[in-house]
């Protein structure tokens, strides 16, 4: 099946600094979803992808879909204590099996006061 | 709109035993996932349920099994526990399978 490569796997950031995670795949996607998932609760939708090339932004948060449609880029701008948590990307792939949502295993993010 | 409502939010079972877990899911929403969350591996997905059939299944074991009702409430059931059953159980909903899934707070599990 399809597989997902998010990294890095874990983050240790300043207070006001910038954030990218970026994910990689195997195979084309159709769609790009990123979450965000607290301690002790479900992933919350940050932002959705729908087109090769779209840009879309939420607030201090930037998501790119890539040209490639194999790949999706997230940027946290000027970071604070409250994007702590753990970033999810996914995607439904082309072809058989893609009413399937894959995940990648995550992006743990640490924020310095 | 309420969100998806999983039930109970923490279980504490014994080896052998069985469990069921609920899910509400958003109002019109049809689709219902549902996936097993682990520290090292991630969120595997167990399996997807619309209109009452299930169309997908990970690779789980015969022992993870799950329901949807009339009224898109789903359910799944664990039997035989084991210790690696241990873990967050996340439902998502979504109005079908290529629409966004939206998540529930999950049912942490802890198998003794």
């Amino acid at each position: 099946g399809q597989q997902l490569n998010q990294s890095p796997q874990s983050m240790f950031i300043q207070e006001g600094e910038d954030v990218s995670m970026n994910c990689t795949s195997s195979s084309i996607f159709n769609t790009w979803l990123w979450y965000k998932q607290d301690p002790g609760e479900g992933p919350v939708l940050l932002i959705a992808l729908y087109k090769a090339g779209e840009l879309t932004s939420n607030g201090r948060l930037t998501a790119q879909f890539g040209i490639t449609r194999k790949d999706s880029f997230l940027n946290i701008s000027a970071s604070i204590p409250s994007d702590v948590g753990i970033y999810f990307c996914a995607g439904h792939a082309t072809g058989a099996g893609s009413y399937q949502l894959t995940f990648g295993k995550g992006t743990k993010l640490s924020v310095i006061p | 709109k309420a969100g998806v409502t999983q039930t109970p939010r923490y279980l504490i079972k014994t080896r052998g035993q069985q469990v069921t877990l609920s899910c509400s899911p958003i109002s019109g929403h049809r689709s219902v996932s549902w996936y097993q969350q682990t520290p090292g591996q991630g969120l595997q997905f167990l399996f997807e349920y619309f209109s009452e059939t299930q169309r997908n299944k990970g690779n789980f074991p015969g022992r993870f099994s799950g329901r949807q009702f009339s009224n898109s409430r789903s359910e799944m059931n664990v039997s035989t526990l084991e210790l690696g059953d241990s873990a967050l159980y996340l439902c998502a909903s979504s109005l079908d399978q290529k629409n966004i899934q939206y998540f529930g707070a999950g049912t942490r599990l802890s198998v003794l």
